[in-house]
């Protein structure tokens, strides 16, 4: 089992607010990252899904970077709005399976 | 189509019951997920379908039964359930199993067992 940590737990932001969460992970036998964006009564969505070290994605306002020589990726989201309200969950994938963090769950508030 | 369908959305059984949660998806996927998400707790992956085929299958107690009966389709069969058992389960699909390919998830059933 991969031993995922996501941070914050929660986060509560004005809108127009920029923020970011991380998401560690070991670094051995590192394969891909994704993250993905779950809203409430929703399916969770992809957002990114990186390979590289040093790989850096972006998706309009949220971009995301990896470093996996010591295990880490930052989700970044620049002017948050609420509809940006939602659970983001990290995903490294190794061993042939997905080891979920628990998310960081933000609330943006207008 | 990118829609992966889950059917019950909620589900309430008793621990004598047998029921079955079904996943559709007609992506051409050939891979196939269950997984099962507790409050504040991370998905933990269930079940792999590849190919029709369950690889993996992550010590799920038998009370958990999957079926794969064709490419698009992915059921979880249920019996003697525990109240424990409670909680969101989550079907995925991705083109192929391993590989790390993105996975498309269903909205999830909830299931309450008294």
């Amino acid at each position: 089992i991969l031993n995922v940590e996501q941070s914050p737990q929660s986060l509560h932001v004005q809108e127009g607010d920029s923020t970011n969460f991380t998401c560690s992970f070991p670094s051995s036998n590192f394969y891909a990252l994704h993250w993905y964006r779950w809203e409430t009564a929703k399916s969770p969505e992809a957002l990114f899904v990186m390979t590289l070290n040093g790989d850096e994605k972006k998706k309009g306002r949220i971009s995301a970077t990896l470093n996996t020589k010591e295990g880490y990726s930052y989700l970044y989201i620049k002017g948050s709005q609420p509809e940006d309200s939602a659970t983001y969950l990290c995903a490294p994938y190794n061993f042939n399976k997905f080891y979920f963090g628990s998310g960081t769950k933000l609330n943006v508030k207008p | 189509d990118t829609e992966v369908t889950q059917t019950p959305k909620h589900l309430v059984m008793g621990m004598t019951n047998k029921k079955s949660l079904k996943c559709e998806q007609h992506m051409g996927h050939r891979a196939m997920y269950w997984y099962k998400q507790k409050a504040k707790k991370p998905p933990e992956l269930m079940f792999v379908y590849s190919y029709e085929k369950l690889s993996i299958n992550e010590s799920v107690p038998s009370r958990f039964s999957p079926e794969c009966p064709n490419s698009s389709l992915l059921n979880l069969h249920l019996h003697a359930l525990q109240p424990e058992d409670s909680a969101l389960y989550l079907c995925a699909s991705s083109r192929l199993a391993g590989g790390g390919g993105e996975l498309f998830f269903g909205e999830g059933s909830r299931l309450t067992v008294l």
